[in-house]
């Protein structure tokens, strides 16, 4: 059964940073493009990052520049590093993943909070 | 970036009847586009990818169609878990982009 666990959610200033974590199971990791997507309390979902399993990175504008995804296939995780945090930013993370090459994903995370505030 | 409009932003129908939901593309997509289900708490869920290949365990009552910028999910005789938010997403051009969603309600 696929599993994705996300963790490192938490209250931050703005300006501050944040490591979000996936940890993944029950699927060949290093195989599947891995994303994060987030949604604000009440709104829809946005894109935030991709990564394809040569690690290639993909960013919206509205993050590129502060979010740095990343993956360690040894440990079948995969991270998001948030820099210069906003309010705008404060969410729910979800990591979710999807066959090489594939858009849509067919899995996700159950999601972690982000909240920036001061 | 690609501009998902869906429309409408709520729909009501009774359990038992069909729901039409509309989705369209600034720009061609191809048939890169895919729906998602959401519950409130839960994540969302693949129904269809590919414009219209049902995800593994989605029942058949759903169904896509459309290609380049229209497109529509179907869903025959609504059950009462089917009451949720719906969102289409496209993936053909970088970044990946979501419609606003449609809450589906029961009437």
């Amino acid at each position: 059964e696929v599993q994705l666990v996300e963790s490192g959610g938490g209250l931050v200033q703005p300006g501050g940073s944040l490591r979000l974590s996936c940890a993944a199971s029950g699927f060949t990791f290093s195989s599947y493009d891995m994303h994060w997507v987030r949604q604000a309390t009440g709104k829809g979902l946005e894109w935030v990052s991709t990564i394809g399993t040569a690690g290639d990175p993909y960013y919206p504008g509205s993050v590129k520049g502060r979010f740095t995804i990343s993956r360690e296939n040894a440990k079948n995780s995969l991270y998001l590093q948030m820099n210069s945090l906003r309010a705008g930013d404060t969410a729910v993370y979800y990591c979710a993943c999807g066959a090489a090459g594939t858009g849509a994903p067919t899995h996700w995370g159950q999601g972690t909070l982000v909240t920036v505030s001061s | 970036e690609i501009v998902m409009t869906q429309s409408p932003a709520t729909l009501s129908v009774s359990p038992g009847e069909r729901a039409t939901l509309s989705c369209r593309a600034s720009q061609s997509l191809s048939s890169n586009l895919a729906w998602y289900q959401q519950k409130p708490g839960q994540a969302p869920r693949l129904l269809i990818y590919g414009a219209s290949t049902r995800a593994t365990g989605i029942p058949a009552r759903f169904s896509g169609s459309g290609s380049g910028t229209e497109f529509t999910l179907t869903i025959s005789s609504l059950q009462s878990e089917d009451f949720a938010v719906y969102y289409c997403q496209q993936y053909n051009n970088w970044p990946y982009t979501f419609g606003q969603g449609t809450k589906l309600e029961i009437k």
